[in-house]
């Protein structure tokens, strides 16, 4: 069954601190992608991937970092922790070209930092 | 560049009605878009998606849209809501299937008894 793994599933980080968070897919996909989502809103691109070792900026980067080291792994950096990067943050992943199946979700990391 | 409004934060119909929600979108060339719905502290799960073509699209749970290129549309209907459906539900375009998804702010479903 395909799938998408989010960990943590929450977590409590204190400013200026180093957050990591990781997706890993299951599905043979070549593309994996981070969102955040904040209450009341739509989901907004973080960062994105194409193939492993290679990453690229979404539409709200500033403060984040992402690392692809393998097909399968995507994680998410919060170098130096801030109060407005507490959100909901979603993974998601693509097959590209050859597979037509619509981008399937993570079940998100509630982030919260104090 | 590409954009997704949905005009209705909050929907409350009564179970058993029907269902509108609208979403409107704005690109330049042949969209691909896509309903997802997200059930309380849960992911987005997929509806269904719009790929070039007919433009009536069927999705799981009883949920349809249509697309319309003249109105730059893409609402999701349903014949008859039952109180599983309480949700929030997105609307996304983008460039290909497997492209990065833009997504509208959401649509709060409640369904009154």
């Amino acid at each position: 069954e395909a799938a998408v793994t989010q960990s943590p599933r929450s977590k409590v980080a204190v400013t200026g601190g180093k957050v990591t968070l990781s997706c890993h897919q299951t599905n043979n996909h070549d593309y994996m992608y981070w969102y955040r989502q904040d209450t009341g809103h739509g989901l907004r691109l973080i960062h994105y991937s194409y193939v492993a070792d290679s990453t690229e900026k979404g539409d709200i980067p500033d403060g984040y970092k992402a690392s692809r080291p393998s097909q399968e792994n995507f994680s998410l950096i919060l170098e130096l922790a801030s109060l407005s990067q507490t959100a909901v943050y979603f993974c998601a992943s693509s097959g590209g070209q050859n597979n037509n199946q619509a981008p399937l979700f993570g079940e998100g990391t509630r982030l919260s930092v104090l | 560049a590409q954009s997704v409004t949905q005009p209705d934060a909050r929907v409350t119909v009564s179970e058993g009605a029907s269902l509108q929600l609208r979403c409107k979108y704005s690109y330049f060339g042949t969209p691909y878009l896509f309903w997802y719905v997200q059930y309380p502290r849960q992911g987005l799960q997929l509806l269904l998606k719009y790929y070039p073509g007919d433009p009536v699209v069927q999705g799981v749970n009883g949920f349809e849209a249509e697309f319309s290129k003249s109105n730059s549309s893409f609402h999701l209907r349903k014949a008859s809501v039952h109180w599983s459906d309480w949700a929030v539900y997105f609307c996304a375009v983008s460039m290909r299937w497997y492209n990065v998804l833009y997504f509208g702010s959401g649509t709060k479903l409640t369904v009154e008894p």
